[in-house]
């Protein structure tokens, strides 16, 4: 499968700063990437998601940015809270089958109060 | 949002007996589900792709006669793992996508955790 990776294994912030995780991926025909956040014991969460024809797209308190030349991916959060605490993983979507993704590392957030 | 459940959440075994883990979808169909294999503090490997009606398609290693899936309805599938060992204690974790708007949004389960002795 697509090969998705991230630079940092564990991140710590403190609250109220903003975070960024970054991801490479490796395959540059990848059109479709999603951010999750996993929190210890439970499945991963949809947070943002960023199509191949955008370098940029905003949710509530999250950015996430796509620099295609270097397939890199990047997730900003502003002013973490203690709730962000968690794993993040950036998804690659397969080539082939709309539905099937392919997970990155994942980074840990640490959020220190 | 879609609901996706999963059970058992957590599971001991002994070492060479099968055991049986439920995806279902809540308030959705999914003519397609996705398990996942996740051991601690490492990613989600997808292992196999669910498929309603027919035959489940497995990722390139995984062992289809070790992990069995099965896909009877639009609201559940089945993955079995049988004669289990140690080595097959992991967080496995299965998601189906759902339409929200104009896109495909993959909603997961909360996991399964296996532990086998």
């Amino acid at each position: 499968g697509e090969s998705v990776g991230l630079h940092l294994p564990t991140l710590s912030v403190q609250e109220g700063d903003n975070s960024i995780i970054n991801c490479a991926y490796s395959n540059s025909a990848s059109d479709y990437f999603i951010w999750y956040k996993q929190e210890s014991g439970k499945g991963p969460q949809f947070i943002i998601d960023i199509r191949s024809n955008m370098d940029k797209r905003q949710g509530q308190r999250v950015t996430v940015l796509l620099n295609k030349t270097v397939k890199h991916l990047s997730l900003q959060i502003a002013a973490t809270q203690p709730g962000d605490s968690a794993v993040y993983f950036c998804a690659e979507r397969g080539l082939y089958n709309f539905n099937k993704f392919y997970f990155g590392s994942g980074t840990k957030l640490n959020v220190k109060p | 949002g879609a609901v996706v459940s999963q059970h058992p959440s957590w599971v001991i075994c002994k070492s060479g007996t099968s055991v049986k883990i439920e995806c279902r979808s809540l308030d959705f169909q999914a003519t397609t589900m996705f398990w996942y294999r996740q051991f601690p503090k490492q990613s989600l490997m997808l292992m196999a792709t669910s498929n309603e009606g027919s035959k489940a398609t497995y990722e390139q290693g995984v062992e289809k006669d070790k992990f069995l899936i099965n896909h009877a309805s639009l609201t559940l599938s089945t993955l079995t793992v049988t004669s289990a060992h140690p080595e097959d204690s992991s967080f496995y974790i299965c998601s189906a996508p759902a339409r929200v708007g104009a896109k495909n949004i993959q909603y997961f389960g909360a996991g399964t955790r296996l532990s086998v002795l």
